[in-house]
């Protein structure tokens, strides 16, 4: 267990409107990263982070944009929703570079936008 | 650009039989990470496996065993004995090991398992 908390679990919005999904880690891994899963897709990246304030682009960024303040927090921002942003999103994070390192994933978030 | 291909959507056994998920991945890099995850229907997914591109051993953990073949670039992954809580959707996962895209993960589709009793 990474120490990985999501908030909210649950979340619908309307088209339109701007979301944030916050993602909380406590052990202070370096790596963070946001993904999202939707069928016959398996999961995606949308942005990761390798460090406070240091964040890049994934495969699915359009339309999205994350901050690290923190190292504990790395949030992901929807501007204005949209019907094709409904998904569950997932928070990973993973240790410092090393041969036996893998990444662990919260609890998931599922945001439904109408 | 990396790739994964799971093309099996659904397999379904009956309890106690074996249960192998195919994994085909694309890559250009020489150095890479392979893993296989389990997200069951309550969610969340879970870490089962991870594989070193310059180590082609296969192995066994418990009812779990993977077949790693740089050759033919597959990393297959066999349940013996399948049991109902093996039920889930299954993931393969590649990943690259560059400093700025360290653990981005690749997946492929994912595998429904289904094992009815």
């Amino acid at each position: 267990d990474a120490g990985i908390t999501q908030s909210p679990r649950h979340k619908v919005t309307e088209t339109g409107t701007p979301v944030t999904l916050r993602c909380h880690q406590t052990e202070n891994h370096r790596y963070m990263y946001w993904y999202r899963q939707d069928p016959g897709h398996g999961l995606r990246l949308i942005h990761y982070s390798y460090g406070v304030k240091d964040t890049d682009k994934g495969e699915v960024s359009d339309g999205y944009s994350v901050s690290r303040s923190k190292t504990e927090d790395f949030l992901l921002t929807l501007e204005s929703a949209t019907s094709s942003q409904t998904s569950v999103y997932f928070c990973a994070v993973q240790e410092e570079q090393g041969l036996n390192t893998e990444a662990f994933f919260g609890q998931g978030t599922r945001l439904t936008v109408v | 650009a990396q790739k994964v291909t799971q093309a099996q959507t659904e397999i379904s056994v009956v309890e106690k039989e074996d249960v192998t998920l195919d994994c085909v991945y694309e890559t250009r890099d020489t150095t890479y990470y392979l893993f296989w995850y389990k997200q069951p229907p309550s969610g969340e997914l879970v870490f089962l496996i991870r594989r070193n591109s310059f180590d082609e051993q296969n192995e066994i953990s418990g009812r779990y065993s993977w077949n790693f073949q740089k050759s033919t670039s597959s990393f297959n992954f066999t349940i013996t004995a399948s049991q109902v809580v093996d039920s889930a959707v299954y993931f393969c996962a590649l990943s690259e090991v560059t400093t700025d895209s360290w653990g981005k993960l690749q997946f492929g589709a994912g595998t429904q398992v289904v094992v009815t009793p």
